[in-house]
């Protein structure tokens, strides 16, 4: 069990550019979520997966954001023409869920998104 | 639509201080109650969690309560110290994922 792995740690790019993020969740966790974080914010949520379907997209996921799980294993996360309200810090989480009241979330150490 | 709110939004103690952070959440259809820390610049660590139908979970120095019909939760730690400055964040979960508070920053002074 190495815990939840997230790729790059950091991301500086220019406004309309591409990027894409990586997580790998804790080994047969089938669960995976999205998170982002502002400073001085609690993280918001994003998107989830349950295996290789995404049961649910928040209405902070606009168009220009995408996320697949392909084969039920690692996710990703990409923001196409980003902005500079895209900067954040980007959070993976996965999950075990095996009762609806036990779920505990374990978190990734997440990416730091800069938009110049 | 859940909302987490956590007061104070900041505190600060002298070292061996016993303290409690509050949090509150308006929907108590939840399924559980989440206690996290969070270090400048990294991610999450789970803390505790408190299943609906419990009342309050322990974990070494911290104890999490659950008053599900006032809709309120507090994490009390013992003895601080140093080491336990740091952001704590309170999540409910029901029908929908994780709703975080802003969070309470913690910095216990030596």
């Amino acid at each position: 069990d190495t815990g939840v792995s997230q790729d790059p740690r950091h991301k500086i790019t220019k406004r309309g550019q591409n990027v894409t993020f990586r997580c790998d969740p804790i080994s047969e966790h089938n669960r995976l979520y999205w998170y982002r974080q502002t400073l001085g914010q609690g993280p918001e949520f994003l998107t989830y997966f349950q295996n290789e379907a995404q049961l649910e997209k928040s209405r902070l996921l606009s168009d220009r954001f995408s996320a697949e799980r392909p084969k039920g294993s690692f996710s990703t996360l990409e923001i196409q023409r980003t902005e500079q309200g895209d900067s954040a810090m980007y959070l993976c989480a996965s999950s075990s869920r095996q009762g609806a009241t036990n779920e505990k979330l374990f978190f990734g150490s997440g990416t730091q998104l800069s938009v110049l | 639509k859940q909302e987490v709110t956590q007061i104070p939004a900041a505190l600060s103690v002298p070292e061996g201080e016993n303290l409690v952070l509050n949090c509150s959440f308006t929907d108590s259809a939840i399924y559980n109650l989440q206690w996290f820390r969070q270090d400048p610049g990294k991610g999450l660590t789970s803390l505790l969690l408190i299943q609906s139908s419990q009342r309050e979970q322990t974990s070494g120095r911290l104890n999490a309560s659950l008053d599900k019909s006032s809709g309120r939760s507090t994490l009390y730690i013992a003895a601080s110290q140093p080491g336990d400055s740091a952001t704590y964040l309170c999540a409910a979960t029901g029908n929908t994922p994780l709703v975080f508070g802003k969070g309470t920053r913690l910095s216990v002074i030596a």
